[in-house]
């Protein structure tokens, strides 16, 4: 089955800097790979998505990049601001294409 | 509706009650989706709803868990015989097609005592 891997202590990052964030994965080769935002109490909001003929993708100051051979996507944001943190999930769908696996997350904590 | 929307938003239950948990997804939107989230924990898969097919089943971890969509729209989540180790929040969310750019409802956190 499919394992997703990401970043399990949370990263902080100076505001103004440049948050980088992994994501790893086995076992398979999704077709797409997402990125969502998850806020205490809330649930998760999407943020964008990759496909496996991209390798880059830009949102306003967001960053993702997909590498299939390293089986490997980065989450950046740049001039990070502090109402940037939360915790960030990686998912990619699974093998039956019909449903979406969540990483665990990683916590950002962004200090003024 | 604007978003996916989840009653109750908190529901604490005795061991051994059954519990339902209702989702009401946003109009128009084919595929339906409840995950589960422990504290601290990942999302969990449970069960997926694709239009008039049938729905895949593949996460629910036991037979006291079952799950209904009414009409393509509404659905409701249902824990028989509930047990502390299902104490979680219970994460809804729908969108036009599988697996693009899912919208959450805030969950229904499920405290069993």
């Amino acid at each position: 089955s499919q394992k997703i891997e990401q970043n399990s202590e949370a990263l902080n990052i100076q505001e103004g800097k440049t948050a980088t964030l992994t994501c790893n994965y086995t076992n398979y080769s999704p077709a797409y790979l997402q990125w969502y935002r998850q806020d205490p109490g809330r649930g998760p909001v999407f943020l964008l998505l990759i496909r496996e003929n991209e390798k880059e993708k830009r949102k306003e100051r967001l960053k993702v990049t997909f590498d299939t051979t390293l089986k490997q996507s980065l989450f950046h944001i740049t001039a990070s601001q502090p109402a940037d943190s939360a915790t960030y999930l990686c998912a990619l769908d699974d093998s039956s294409a019909s449903k979406i696996i969540f990483g665990s997350g990683t916590r950002l904590s962004i200090r003024p | 509706g604007a978003g996916v929307s989840q009653s109750p938003s908190n529901k604490v239950t005795e061991k051994g009650k059954d519990v339902e948990l209702r989702c009401d997804p946003i109009s128009g939107h084919t595929a339906l989706y409840w995950y589960r989230q422990s504290l601290g924990q990942g999302l969990e898969f449970l069960i997926y709803f694709q239009g008039n097919s049938a729905p895949d089943k593949s996460g629910l971890p036991s037979d006291r868990f079952s799950a209904e969509r009414t009409g393509g729209s509404v659905s409701t989540l249902t824990i028989q015989r509930t047990q502390q180790e299902d104490s979680a929040v219970y994460l809804c969310a729908s969108s036009w097609t599988a697996n693009y750019g899912y919208t959450f409802g805030s969950g229904t956190r499920l405290t069993v005592v």
